[in-house]
């Protein structure tokens, strides 16, 4: 599976939209892009994930770039319950497991 | 619909005894696994199921650890005996199939003193 880069923290006002990137230049065709969270002491939690197209869920849109070189993770209007690691993993169609990298500490301030 | 289920939440025990982590995954999920999250650290694989079958153990140091998943549904995790080194949060997650998306339990944090 391709690795992922992101940066390790990032801060947000709330009420303002949250935009967490990740490179995966390595990325192959088979590929997916999946974003996970984990908030202080739970586990972690599924966001979003996609292969080529623009996603959007309840919870949050994922924007991949047209070389698929990059992806950004959008929550639109940040709480402070957002406040969490944000993992951005590349997964193969194959894969059983996910790679975890470091995340991104986002912080949400009042 | 009830989420991946784990007990204990939170565990102390002294180096050298035995510990058992337990977990419910979500109704009709064949496929299981256990992860180990080391403080500051992603989440790492140890073990994944499907159905009953542990088909990627690899990463379980077979030592000292030890899974099983009777019936294929509720699995257990076993330590004998922990060491300092195994303080670590515990995870359970389960998916539908093999390449389906993984849900995860809360985890359960251990602490060997």
């Amino acid at each position: 599976d391709a690795k992922t880069t992101q940066p390790p923290s990032m801060d947000c006002a709330e009420g303002r939209a949250a935009n967490l990137p990740c490179n995966h230049s390595t990325i192959s065709g088979n590929e997916y892009v999946y974003w996970y969270r984990q908030i202080h002491s739970q586990g972690p939690q599924y966001i979003i994930h996609g292969l080529k197209n623009n996603e959007t869920n309840e919870m949050a849109s994922l924007i991949i770039t047209e070389d698929r070189k990059s992806s950004t993770l959008i929550l639109p209007h940040a709480t402070l319950r957002d406040t969490a690691v944000y993992y951005c993993i590349v997964r193969s169609q194959g894969a059983q497991k996910l790679v975890f990298g470091q995340g991104t500490r986002l912080t949400i301030n009042p | 619909e009830a989420g991946v289920v784990q007990s204990p939440r939170y565990k102390i025990i002294e180096k050298k005894q035995p510990v058992a982590f337990w977990c419910n995954p979500i109704s009709g999920h064949n496929t299981l696994y256990w992860y180990l999250q080391n403080l500051g650290q992603g989440p790492e694989l140890l073990i994944r199921y499907e159905n009953e079958e542990a088909v990627d153990d690899s990463q379980l140091p077979k030592d000292r650890f030890s899974a099983e998943r009777l019936k294929g549904v509720d699995s257990t995790l076993k330590i004998q005996p922990a060491e300092l080194g195994d303080s670590a949060v515990y995870l359970c997650a389960s998916s539908q199939g093999q390449r389906e998306t993984q849900y995860f339990g809360p985890g359960t944090r251990l602490l060997v003193l």
